[in-house]
């Protein structure tokens, strides 16, 4: 079965500064996806940025980019130059064979709060 | 492009009722899928419809059902509604065949859900 672990329930960081959100994920498939949502209090899932198995590169979406371990099991959250408008939940998520229907089966999430 | 649109936003309902939620998924996608997020947690799998069929379904009881309309449209209806279905309901929507892995759920605002 798949299993997403995101360790840090809190994190702050300064406008302006890099912030790295962890997660490590467990699965036996050789193909699978990753993604990185943001919840605003709002509610809404935000789609944020998409790494593949078997992709090379590291994934970059403007100031988001993935860093991507494959042997470590783990796709990290790298947001560059925070904002306050980035203060929200994160949620790392996977996708792949070993859910029904190809699901997505998320982490607990990590809060961010960017300081002025 | 319309997004996905999920209506109530709020809900109060009483232990024993039964509720209905609705969904409009973004246009051009065919796939329709729901999630459970309880307070503090990551969102969880309830099923999923294609064609119209369920092909996917988490780990929820079968009072949880749904259907998916000839125009994507969905519904999620829950019977002999329990305390702990106090929720956040999210719709998910995708387009099936494109690549499954890499291939984004876009998510609804999300219908919140209070059992009383």
């Amino acid at each position: 079965a798949q299993k997403i672990t995101q360790t840090q329930p809190g994190m702050f960081v300064q406008e302006k500064e890099a912030v790295t959100l962890d997660c490590t994920y467990d699965t036996s498939d050789p193909s699978y996806g990753l993604f990185w949502y943001k919840q605003p209090s709002s509610g809404e899932m935000i789609f944020l940025i998409y790494q593949g198995s078997y992709d090379q590169q590291n994934a970059t979406e403007g100031r988001y980019s993935l860093n991507f371990q494959k042997a470590r099991k783990s796709a990290n959250l790298v947001i560059s130059a925070s904002q306050l408008g980035d203060s929200a939940m994160y949620f790392c998520a996977m996708r792949g064979p070993g859910n029904s229907g190809y699901a997505l089966n998320f982490g607990k999430g990590t809060s961010l709060l960017v300081t002025p | 492009e319309t997004g996905v649109t999920q209506s109530p936003t709020h809900l109060i309902k009483t232990r024993g009722q039964q509720v209905t939620l609705r969904c409009s998924s973004q246009s051009g996608h065919n796939t329709v899928s729901w999630y459970q997020q309880a307070l503090g947690q990551g969102p969880q799998f309830i099923f999923q419809y294609y064609r119209e069929e369920e092909n996917g379904r988490g780990n929820f009881p079968p009072r949880f059902s749904g259907l998916q309309f000839p125009n994507y449209s969905s519904e999620l209806n829950v019977n002999a509604l329990e305390l702990d279905d106090s929720a956040l309901y999210l719709c998910a929507s995708s387009l099936a065949g494109t690549g499954i892995y890499n291939s984004p759920l876009h998510f609804g605002n999300g219908t919140r859900l209070t059992v009383t």
